[in-house]
């Protein structure tokens, strides 16, 4: 196991609704991405926290937001929820240096989203 | 732009056959990353292996070894002897280079999927 945990594990919501999703990094990482991967699919890079900023994002529209707080752990928040977001929502922390070096992400087990 | 490619779809093989999954990306980057990632029916990405731009030695580790050949831009894994555990989705991913004014995303190809049959 990696370390990375999310919950909760699966959700079901209906269109319109907003959602939290959360991730616990693993001991050690300050970096946290967050990727969604639909049914058949590789996952796709929604955006990544840093330091509690957004340091980088993916092809998603703002009603996709996240938070970083000071202990590393990360909540991507879904807002106006619409029927194609359902998917699975994995979560990714590393370690990144000041030399801008940074590590392999581990991923953690990933919240199904199901909208209705 | 980056990109990666996973031609095989689906693969199956019986027990004890040896597998090669293929992958093939795109950069314009000089420096970059790649990466192979298994994602069993449970649903969590395991990471495998982890190459960097500069580094063309292929490896061998227990029954995973890759082949990394820039003037192709192809990144193939093999996996040997086959076991049932290994049956998963397999997924081949590229990153940039990680720099201050940069971010580190990765770029996942569509997976293979791999059945072994016993």
């Amino acid at each position: 196991e990696t370390g990375v945990t999310q919950s909760p594990t699966h959700l079901i919501k209906t269109r319109g609704q907003q959602v939290t999703l959360r991730c616990s990094s693993q001991s050690g990482h300050n970096t946290v991405s967050w990727y969604q991967q639909a049914l058949g699919q590789g996952p796709q890079f929604i955006f990544q926290y840093y330091r509690e900023e957004e340091n980088g994002r993916g092809n998603f529209p703002p009603r996709f937001s996240g938070l970083q707080f000071p202990n590393y752990s990360s909540e991507l928040n879904v807002n106006a929820l619409e029927l194609d977001d359902s998917a699975l929502y994995l979560c990714a922390s590393s370690l990144a240096e000041a030399s801008g070096y940074t590590d392999t992400q581990y991923f953690g087990p990933g919240t199904r989203l199901t909208v209705l | 732009a980056q990109k990666v490619t996973q031609a095989q779809t689906e693969i199956s093989v019986v027990e004890k056959e040896d597998v090669t999954l293929d992958c093939v990306y795109e950069t314009r980057d000089t420096t970059y990353y790649l990466f192979w990632y298994k994602q069993p029916p449970s649903g969590e990405l395991v990471f495998l292996i982890r190459r960097n731009s500069f580094d063309e030695q292929n490896e061998i580790s227990g029954r995973y070894s890759w082949n990394f050949q820039k003037s192709t831009s192809s990144f193939n894994f093999t996996i040997t002897a086959s076991q049932v555990v290994d049956s998963a989705v397999y997924f081949c991913a590229l990153s940039g280079p990680s720099l201050k004014t940069s971010y580190d995303k990765v770029i996942f190809g569509p997976g293979t999927s791999l059945s072994v049959i016993p």
